[in-house]
C-alpha cells in the first residue's frame, strides 16, 4: 500500500498571501496524483487531478506540481473561501486508492 | 449535471450490518468511462477508500476491509450500494459515494483514478 503523507499539518495563511502544500509519496506514483479541497460539513470536492491538471471550473489560483514521490499544490492569492482542509490522492498503485491525512489552512 | 445521493439508515447497532444506497442522476452508472467508489471520513479524521464497483459488477475493496465489504449494482436503478457487516463503533463514520473516472492513454482505458463528483455524504453511527 502506499503511503501518502502531508506537510504541514496546519498552515496559518494571511488572505492576499500564497499557500504551499506539500505531499509525499511512500514509493512513486508517476503523475497519478489528484489534490481535493474539502470545506466543513461538505463533501471534499477535486481541485487537480494527474498532479498538474485543474478540474473543471478551478480558479487559475490554485495549481499542482511534482511527479514521483514529491508533489505540492500551490494558492497563489488566498481567498477567503480557500480556507479549508486539502487533501491529496494517488491513483497509481491500487487497490487500495490511498489519501493523504490532510492540510489544514486557516486564517493567520 | 451528474448528482449522486447516499441514503440508508443514521443509525446501525454494532455487529450488525450498515447498508447504503448512492444513486445516480443526470447520467447513466452503465457508463463504460467511470467506476463508481465509495469512501468513508470517521469525524474529525481523514478519508479511507472502501471499495469500487464497474456496471458489470467487477470490483475492488479496501483489503483492510474486504473481509467485511460487499458492494453491488443496479442498472436499472441508477444506484449503486454498501453492505459492511460486523460493524463497531470504529466504523462511525460519513460514508461518501463518488464517480471514479478510468485514465485514458493514447485512447486506450486503464485504470479507475481520481473521484468526482461526489455525494453529499451520510453520517453513519455506530452505537447500541
Amino acid at each position: 500500500e502506499i503511503v501518502m503523507t502531508q506537510s504541514p499539518a496546519t498552515l496559518s495563511v494571511s488572505p492576499g498571501e500564497r499557500a504551499t502544500l506539500s505531499c509525499r509519496a511512500s514509493q512513486s506514483v508517476s503523475s497519478y496524483l489528484a489534490w481535493y479541497q474539502q470545506k466543513p460539513g461538505q463533501a471534499p470536492r477535486l481541485l487537480i487531478y494527474d498532479a498538474s491538471t485543474r478540474a473543471t471550473g478551478i480558479p487559475a489560483r490554485f495549481s499542482g506540481s511534482g511527479s514521483g514521490t514529491e508533489f505540492t499544490l500551490t494558492i497563489s492569492s488566498l481567498q477567503s473561501e480557500d480556507f479549508a482542509v486539502y487533501y491529496c490522492q494517488q491513483y497509481n498503485n491500487w487497490p487500495p486508492w490511498t489519501f493523504g491525512q490532510g492540510t489544514k489552512v486557516e486564517i493567520k | 449535471q451528474l448528482q449522486l445521493q447516499g441514503s440508508g439508515p443514521g443509525l446501525v447497532k454494532p455487529s450488525e450490518t450498515l447498508s447504503l444506497t448512492c444513486t445516480v442522476s443526470g447520467g447513466s452508472i452503465s457508463s463504460s468511462s467511470y467506476y463508481w467508489g465509495w469512501i468513508r471520513q470517521p469525524p474529525g479524521k481523514g478519508l479511507e477508500w472502501i471499495g469500487s464497483i464497474y456496471y458489470s459488477g467487477n470490483t475492488y475493496y479496501n483489503p483492510s476491509l474486504k473481509s467485511r465489504v460487499t458492494i453491488s449494482v443496479d442498472t436499472s436503478k441508477n444506484q449503486f450500494s454498501l453492505k459492511l457487516s460486523s460493524v463497531t463503533a470504529a466504523d462511525t463514520a460519513v460514508y461518501y459515494c463518488a464517480r471514479q473516472p478510468h485514465i485514458t492513454i493514447f485512447g486506450v482505458v486503464t485504470s479507475p483514478s481520481w473521484f468526482d463528483p461526489w455525494g453529499q455524504g451520510t453520517l453513519v453511527t455506530v452505537s447500541s
